[in-house]
């Protein structure tokens, strides 16, 4: 079965990048979209952006101007850069597979999670 | 962007009783609406997608319903491992979560 593994620096200064890799094993990371999800300390989900195994991106609007979302089919892992981190960025951070069901498959769905990975922003 | 509504924000229940938790959509969404359970250190896992389909493997007492702004997810016969918080998405424009229903042991 498909597993989501989350890597990266779990510190991070302040205006600094953020950069974490989900890898993906046990499938393909092909006809797939695949997602960044971050939950703040105490707080709720939100949704940070995902990627088609083609390179096509969809961003959260509040959070565009500061996100890149990669993929390597080669390696089956996608990436996530956080621009100008503040401690606002503190999170667990996670990967996620998006699939299609439902009527004629128009729904989409997260369901494959990593477990997350902490990130710290403080200098 | 769709803002999406929960209600309660926590909720306290016994085993074996049975619980709905709302949410709403800013605007209508028609049925593309999930439904994620989330426990203490752990990720999210899919619940409901498509407002009332059921995930593959999870528990025949959750349900969900609902089209348009207005969605319910029921939990019957509550078991103990169904303490935890859960969460509404949306898909029909970029993804947005409610903020999430804290069921807690009563």
């Amino acid at each position: 079965q498909v597993q989501l593994q989350e890597s990266g620096p779990g510190l991070v200064k302040p205006s600094e990048t953020l950069s974490l890799t989900c890898t993906v094993s046990g499938g393909s990371i092909s006809t797939y979209y695949w997602s960044w999800i971050r939950q703040p300390p105490g707080k709720g989900l939100e949704y940070i952006g995902n990627i088609y195994y083609t390179g096509s991106t969809n961003y959260n609007p509040s959070l565009k101007s500061r996100v890149t979302i990669s993929i390597n089919t080669s390696k089956n892992q996608f990436s996530l850069k956080l621009s100008s981190v503040t401690v606002a960025d503190t999170a667990v951070y996670y990967c996620a597979r998006v699939s299609y069901g439902g009527d004629r498959n128009y729904y989409s769905y997260m369901d494959v999670w990593g477990k997350g990975t902490t990130v710290t922003v403080s200098s | 962007d769709i803002q999406m509504t929960q209600s309660p924000s926590s909720l306290s229940a016994s085993v074996g009783d049975r619980v709905t938790i709302t949410c709403r959509a800013s605007q209508s969404i028609n049925s593309y609406l999930n439904w994620y359970q989330q426990k203490p250190g752990k990720a999210p896992k899919l619940l409901i997608y498509a407002a009332s389909s059921l995930q593959g493997g999870v528990p025949s007492r959750f349900s969900g319903s609902g089209s348009g702004t207005d969605f319910t997810l029921t939990i019957n016969s509550l078991q103990p491992e169904d303490f935890a918080t859960y969460y509404c998405q949306q898909s029909y424009s970029t993804y947005t979560f409610g903020q999430g229903t804290k069921l807690e042991i009563k």
